[in-house]
């Protein structure tokens, strides 16, 4: 077990609507980071925060957004989903500012567009 | 733009068998990463390399980084078949801070 929590481990939902996908860092990790897992594309870096602040943007669509809150859980919006966003979404944490900022992973939420 | 590649991407192997998977990419860092995933499961984090000509050994895993050739090792000594898994490794940088770049995955079966 990581000490990452992602809920819900699965979901599934029709095109055109909206999902939230929340993340619960490992304790006394500030920095969480959201990542995407398709066949097509591989894993790819979603965003980042760090204590509560948007530090870094990778490949993240504009109908997505995040945000992390003041108890540093996290939170992914999902919104006019496609076929295409079925997905495994993974959220990561680390300490960051150590020497080593090696980032443990959630065990994932499967999203299902249907 | 920073790219990982990783090959092989499929490597089916024999119990017994020593084998390496390569990672190359192409910017400089210092910190690698290897991960390794069972089919529908999390990434287990297995070496952080942070600096060139680091190696770490755990178990019949050993990693190498070395940031010159921007090359990077995952040497598997005589395989078992509780190695099977996707190994990826991942870089920092190209996806902005932190965010890691991962390369494509090995698919790593070993057969009894």
């Amino acid at each position: 077990d990581s000490g990452v929590t992602q809920t819900p481990k699965h979901l599934i939902t029709a095109t055109g609507q909206r999902v939230t996908l929340r993340c619960s860092p490992r304790s006394g990790d500030l920095s969480v980071y959201w990542y995407q897992q398709s066949l097509d594309q591989g894993l790819q870096f979603l965003i980042q925060y760090y204590n509560g602040e948007e530090r870094a943007k990778g490949n993240i669509l504009e109908r997505f957004s995040a945000q992390q809150f003041p108890d540093l859980h996290s939170e992914l919006n999902l919104s006019s989903l496609e076929l295409g966003d079925s997905a495994l979404y993974f959220c990561a944490s680390s300490a960051m500012g150590a020497m080593n900022t090696e980032a443990f992973f959630g065990q994932g939420t499967r999203l299902t567009v249907v | 733009e920073l790219k990982v590649e990783q090959n092989p991407l499929f490597l089916s192997m024999q119990e017994g068998k020593n084998y390496t998977i390569y990672c190359n990419y192409s910017t400089t860092s210092d910190r690698l990463y290897w991960y390794r995933q069972d089919p529908g499961k999390s990434l287990e984090s297995l070496f952080v390399l942070l600096s060139n000509g680091a190696v770490k050994q755990e178990g019949r895993l050993m990693a190498s980084l070395d940031t010159k050739a921007r090359l990077s090792t995952l040497h598997i000594t005589a395989a078992v078949h509780d190695l099977s898994a996707t190994y990826f490794c991942a870089v920092e940088g190209g996806g902005g801070a932190d965010g890691l770049t991962f390369g494509k995955g090995t698919h790593l079966i070993i057969q009894p």
